[in-house]
Parts: C-alpha cells; structure tokens; sequence
C-alpha cells in the first residue's frame, strides 16, 4: 500500500531533550515536507527537501532540522525542543514540487512541556 | 509566510444541509486544491482544480476555481455525519510552484 509512515504518532517531552520524528514514504517522491498544525493557522510548512542531499527552509523553520540521506526517509530533528514547538506534525510527499498533491502521513502529535 | 484566508472557520450543521466555503489570497494561483482531514488522520485530496473558472466534482462535493484566480468554493450537499472534518484549500503560485495551505474549515454534523 502506498504511505507516508510517521513515528511516532504521540510524543510527551520536556524541554530541552533532543527528538526526532521519523518519516517514510515507500512511493518514490522526489518531494518531501514537514508541516506543522495549529488551531486557526491551518498547515504551515517546516522545510522540504526536493531530492537526496536537497533541502530547504519552508515557512517557519527555526528550531528544526531536516535529514535527506535517503530518497524514502526525511526525519524532522528538534535538537533543543521549547513548549512552542508543542503542536501536530505532518509529514507529506509528492511525485515532484508541482506534482498533483500531496500524501500525507497520519501526524505527530507533541507535546513540549 | 503567506497563508489563505478560508472562511468559515467552522460550521456546525443538521444533517442533511448544503455546506459551502471558501477560500481567497492576494496571489494568483495556477492551481487550488481541496483536502480533507478526518480525526486523528493527515488530509486527504478530494479535489484538484487547474483552469479559471473551472467546475469539478466528486460525489456530492463541487468545487470551483475562481475566474479571477484568486479564489476558490467547496460545496458539499445533503452532508451526512461522515462529512466531519477539517476541509483545507491549498494554492500553487505561479512563480514557485509552492503549495501554501489554508486555514481550515471545520465542519461538524449532527444527525
């Protein structure tokens, strides 16, 4: 079945104690992107990554970081997670940047206390 | 960073109504897409739309691009309770074939 596999699906933190959110996607996109979900913001993008050893800052990037190793893996990285950074995580891919739509994995959800 | 104005932000309905929303940005868009995310899942595409003035549909959803490019509608009619979710607009620019979100409609229906 084609997916976009993220873990894991919940996460409680403290501050501080470095994370990574993994990402996979089993459909051989080119493209991958991180989102993050807020009540009242709707999606708003993290960084992307147009191929292997190709990323990019979205939106609102600070205090993250991306991976792109691997054509199939994209894991997000919070080295000094804050209680802002407290909120539900989309991982997406596509064929390509202008591709039709997105794939999105099923969230993370954390929670930086 | 740019986002699209969706309205409403939420609706609460009786079963059976039409359902209407709609989204609008100051850019102009070669591309609107329409998403749904149920509870506890990531969106899911429902519909694409790719030419001003463009009408398609899926099922008891249509949606339209705006003839001005800058926005877009979502209808949904006789709404059943599986319609509950979050309906996101998304756009792609012409410039930097980005995806920019909306901020989400969510839609509640009650038997």
């Amino acid at each position: 079945e084609a997916q976009v596999t993220q873990n894991p699906r919940y996460l409680i933190t403290v501050t501080g104690k470095k994370l990574t959110v993994t990402c996979s996607q089993n459909m051989n996109h080119e493209y991958m992107s991180w989102y993050r979900q807020d009540p009242g913001l709707g999606l708003r993008q993290i960084y992307y990554s147009m191929n292997v050893e190709v990323t990019d800052k979205g939106d609102v990037p600070e205090g993250y970081k991306v991976s792109r190793k691997e054509k199939r893996n994209f894991p997000l990285i919070l080295e000094s997670p804050s209680p802002n950074q407290t909120s539900l995580y989309f991982c997406a891919s596509s064929l390509s940047l202008g591709g039709e739509g997105y794939t999105f994995g099923s969230g993370t959800r954390l929670t930086v206390v | 960073g740019q986002q699209l104005n969706q309205s409403p932000q939420s609706m609460f309905i009786q079963e059976g109504e039409d359902v209407s929303m709609n989204c609008t940005s100051s850019s102009i868009f070669n591309t609107w897409l329409w998403y749904k995310q149920e509870p506890g899942e990531g969106p899911v595409l429902l519909i694409a739309l790719y030419k001003a003035g463009e009408l398609t549909s899926n099922g008891r959803l249509t949606a339209q691009f705006g003839i001005t490019r800058k926005d877009s509608f979502l209808n949904i009619s006789a709404s059943i309770p599986s319609d509950v979710g979050i309906y996101f607009c998304a756009g792609r620019t012409y410039n930097t074939d980005k995806l920019i979100f909306g901020t989400g409609t969510r839609l509640q229906v009650f038997p």
